[in-house]
């Protein structure tokens, strides 16, 4: 897939601060929808998930928005802590094409000051 | 909890050299999955199993091929490497079918540096 090279987008937030991270999606059908932590030199970690019939899913500290007229997903982190630090990407699915493919967004570096 | 094992974790292979990955799911987890993540870049889906099966193929070159066995575990055969292919590669896997299903997990990955 198309990708932008080593630029990925940033966002610096202080410590207990709200983190906000954002993503558009391309495939009006998918249907399912998750936020993945990645850690320097270490698998995907799954945070949330949302299926499509929603348009909002809370977690401990976290919450994924669903938009789907516009096909944007959002995570809210509350109380960011510098172990948050990490690159975050969004994955959609669309189990009527292909039940077993995620696509990935592009990540979001977050840097937590402390 | 066990978790998606995955080895070796680091492999460094020559031009034309060929590599062998493995994967070793979650127990009772039937699908597995393979993704390819270059520097800085997402990760791209490769090719995914279902009960021995393939069930989708992704954007794997035809130098690589995969299988899954009999214990579900799965295995990346990687022949002529070269330079681009150097990267971190991950596997999954989930169960009931599907990316949808239950528990989708990543292991920590191999990564594969081709000199």
């Amino acid at each position: 897939g198309e990708n932008v090279g080593l630029h990925l987008p940033t966002l610096s937030v202080q410590e207990g601060d709200n983190s906000i991270i954002n993503c558009a999606y391309s495939n009006s059908a998918s249907d399912y929808f998750i936020w993945y932590k990645q850690e320097s030199g270490k698998g995907p970690q799954f945070i949330i998930d949302i299926r499509s019939n929603m348009d909002k899913r809370q977690g401990q500290r976290v919450t994924v928005l669903l938009n789907k007229t516009v096909k944007h997903l959002s995570l809210q982190i509350a109380a960011t802590q510098p172990g948050d630090s990490a690159v975050y990407f969004c994955a959609e699915n669309d189990s009527g094409g292909s039940n077993y493919k995620l696509t990935f967004g592009k990540g979001t570096l977050l840097t937590v000051n402390p | 909890a066990a978790g998606v094992i995955q080895s070796p974790r680091h492999l460094i292979k020559e031009k034309r050299e060929t590599a062998t990955l493995k994967c070793y799911p979650i127990p009772r987890h039937d699908t597995v999955y393979w993704y390819q993540q270059g520097p800085g870049q997402d990760p791209q889906f490769l090719i995914s199993f279902y009960e021995k099966m393939q069930s989708d193929k992704g954007s794997i070159p035809d130098r690589f091929s995969a299988q899954q066995f009999s214990d579900y575990h799965s295995e990346l055969n990687m022949s002529s490497l070269e330079l681009g292919d150097s990267a971190l590669y991950f596997c999954a896997s989930s169960r009931p079918t599907g990316a949808s299903g239950y528990g989708y997990t990543f292991g920590s990955g191999t990564r594969l540096t081709v000199v």
